[in-house]
């Protein structure tokens, strides 16, 4: 159980190219989709919380207009990298939670490998 | 949120058990320490939450002293499949956010 999907796993694309990528809870309702990123050797970086049904709460740093996330149902979010560039090159990684509180663990995904050329 | 400390590194053999020890001395009254296991080019996969005293699954145990300012996971007998990065973290109580520290790279050999 709790099986969260995420895809592509992989993509490259060309500099300027926007960029989707689609986080599924397979057998559960998320109230709450966390993405990340994380860069080799480093360890994971929180981007955004997404709550179904409302706008996405961002980390400090990460800018809102470049990341586009939108979490339209319980059981899908979509991170969107606009205008990408090659720094925006790295692993994300989504995650979901039933309840969006501590006591229920955070569920996540295998990750998309973004490559910007 | 509460910031972790684990050590960076260890080395165990197989069928040992390993103990990996993580500080969180700012943890709140609503926090649940959770531990992740991920493998290269993997997401996080769960192992283990707390929030007192000792929890035991199929894969781990996980104490908790009283204080909550540490806790210890522990790995009854690794394999050589154990080789990963082990995250030590403390889920905030109402929005269950993470913040992923730098993790204890284990190594098992054979």
């Amino acid at each position: 159980g709790a099986v969260v999907s995420q895809h592509p796993s992989w993509v490259i694309c060309k500099s300027g190219t926007s960029v989707k990528i689609e986080c599924r809870s397979l057998d559960f309702q998320a109230t709450t989709m966390f993405w990340y990123r994380q860069f080799p050797k480093q360890s994971l970086m929180l981007m955004a919380t997404s709550n179904e049904g409302s706008k996405a709460t961002y980390e400090q740093g990460v800018e809102k207009d470049k990341f586009l996330i939108n979490h339209a149902s319980l059981t899908l979010s979509t991170l969107t990298v606009t205008s990408a560039h090659p720094e925006d090159s790295s692993f994300y990684i989504c995650s979901a939670s039933q309840t969006g509180v501590g006591n229920q663990p955070q569920h996540f995904g295998d990750g998309t490998r973004l490559s910007i050329l | 949120l509460a910031k972790t400390t684990q050590p960076i590194s260890m080395d165990s053999y197989e069928g040992q058990e390993v103990n990996i020890t993580c500080s969180h001395n700012n943890i709140a009254t609503n926090d649940y320490i959770t531990w992740y296991q991920q493998f290269p080019s993997q997401g996080p996969r769960f192992i283990i939450q707390g929030y007192k005293t000792k929890v035991t699954n199929e894969v781990a145990s996980l104490f908790i002293p009283a204080d909550r300012k540490s806790s210890t996971l522990s790995l009854p007998r690794v394999s050589l499949s154990d080789t990963a990065v082990y995250y030590c973290l403390v889920a905030q109580g109402n929005t269950g956010k993470l913040i992923f520290g730098q993790g204890t790279t284990l190594q098992v050999k054979p």
